[in-house]
């Protein structure tokens, strides 16, 4: 199956802990990205990258890292200087720099992040 | 900043009505703009996307766009109550950048 995959589908946090969120694409995209959603709200961007060793903050990159070390995988670290972690996190992927503003981003599964 | 404004909703109409879904957006740059469906607890799926004025039809769906006046739209057609979601519009102006999503509007098509 060719997709998106997001694991877990749900984590727990604790107090101070950093966990990192794991995306994986079989698409053969250049481009991925991390948003987050909050009830309520729509998605606002925490990361993206658009080559393999290479990524740009996005509106709230504060408290979060990343790497892409791989063209496949994109994982996500929610640290814990990130204050108010809870919330729906959402994994997508496109084409990437060749395919120009037409082309379209498609989304993982998520995982929802709650605390303890 | 580009923002992209939508009516929160809920937007409830009975079944076999058309709804009617309304974006407008900022960045006069914009140039590709997508409809995405959401349901509760799931991620978005495309709708459709648009590039050009006027009207774009796929199915029930219609999208149509108007530059000058900054707005996107989506109707469908003879709804059902599995339409029933959060519809999210989205724009990008430039290469690859990332959408930008406005917040969403949440459909409620009653039986």
């Amino acid at each position: 199956d060719g997709g998106i995959t997001q694991s877990p589908k749900y984590l727990f946090r604790k107090e101070g802990q950093n966990v990192t969120l794991s995306c994986e694409q079989n698409l053969n995209h250049d481009a991925m990205y991390w948003y987050r959603q909050d009830p309520g709200q729509g998605l606002r961007l925490i990361y993206y990258s658009q080559i393999v060793n290479d990524f740009q903050k996005g509106d709230i990159a504060e408290g979060y890292s990343v790497s892409r070390e791989k063209k496949e995988s994109f994982p996500l670290t929610v640290t814990s200087a990130q204050k108010n972690p809870t919330a729906f996190y959402l994994c997508a992927s496109s084409m990437g720099r060749l395919a120009g503003s037409r082309e379209t981003q498609y989304f993982g599964p998520g995982t929802r992040l709650l605390v303890l | 900043q580009k923002e992209v404004e939508q009516n929160s909703g809920p937007l409830s109409v009975p079944e076999g009505a058309i709804a009617s879904l309304n974006c407008t957006y900022s960045d006069r740059g914009s140039q590709s703009f997508f409809w995405y469906r959401q349901y509760s607890g799931k991620s978005p799926e495309l709708i459709m996307f648009i590039y050009s004025n006027g009207d774009k039809e796929d199915g029930r769906f219609t999208a149509q766009l108007n530059k000058a006046s900054q707005y996107v739209s989506l109707l469908i057609r003879d709804s059902q109550p599995s339409d029933s979601a959060t519809y999210l519009c989205a724009m990008r102006n430039s290469g690859n950048t990332p959408l930008v999503f406005g917040k969403g509007t949440r459909l409620s098509v009653i039986a």
